[in-house]
């Protein structure tokens, strides 16, 4: 059965840091991963999503950049961190196996800016 | 405009009553629409989803009502019990071409199920 790891699950960091957080699946190939993030008031805000190894389209312009460097690697960074930033960190992998749409999320990740 | 609106924003029902939320959109492209529930700290959870040539889904406790002449759906939680208080997220899938493929979520619902 497919499996999506995240972490780490807690984060506390100072403005101007730099970020990264790490999205893993396994048991698929050649999934959609994505990224989203929750602020307060549980809104999902689709933040990158990508297709393939290094394909990356970016829905909302900010501080924030995501790489794929594996088929089934995901990781979302930052060089200098806002306190905007804060939030719950998202992972997500679809796939159309079957003909349906199916997406699935992973456990997140807390990110504090202090 | 690829946006889905959900309501309420919140909800309270008492334990052993229906819960019901309804989402709407306005993009005809949107061809596949599920339902998330999320507890506190956790990341959604696929709950339910239906495609449009199908009026009506259930599973369990959960049915799902689709309309697609007006473009709305629905959860209906029947027999609401206190452990499904939660945020509920409906969304729809839109293929953007190839492999490339979209959700957009409504804003969620938060329900309180009191004993």
């Amino acid at each position: 059965s497919q499996t999506i790891h995240q972490w780490p699950a807690t984060l506390v960091q100072p403005v101007g840091s730099p970020l990264s957080l790490e999205c893993t699946v396994e048991g698929t190939s050649n999934p959609n991963l994505y990224w989203y993030r929750q602020a307060a008031g549980r809104g999902l805000q689709l933040l990158f999503y990508s297709v393939g190894i290094g394909q990356i389209s970016s829905e909302v312009p900010q501080n924030l950049s995501a790489s794929r460097p594996q088929d089934r690697q995901f990781i979302l960074s930052s060089k200098k961190l806002l306190l905007s930033d804060s939030g719950f960190y998202l992972c997500a992998w679809s796939t159309t196996a079957g003909g349906f749409y199916e997406q699935y999320f992973g456990p997140g990740t807390r990110l504090t800016v202090t | 405009q690829q946006q889905v609106k959900q309501s309420p924003q919140s909800l309270i029902v008492q334990k052993g009553g229906i819960s019901i939320i309804n989402c709407a959109y306005e993009n005809t492209a949107f061809d596949y629409f599920p339902w998330y529930q999320q507890f506190p700290g956790k990341g959604p959870a696929l709950l339910i989803a239906i495609r449009p040539d199908v009026s009506e889904k259930k599973e369990g406790r959960f049915t799902i009502s689709f309309n697609k002449s007006a473009k709305q759906f629905s959860l209906h939680i029947m027999d609401s019990q206190p452990g499904d208080s939660a945020t509920y997220f409906c969304a729809a899938f839109t293929r953007l071409g190839g492999s490339n493929y979209k959700l957009t979520f409504g804003k969620g619902t938060l329900l309180t199920v009191n004993p």
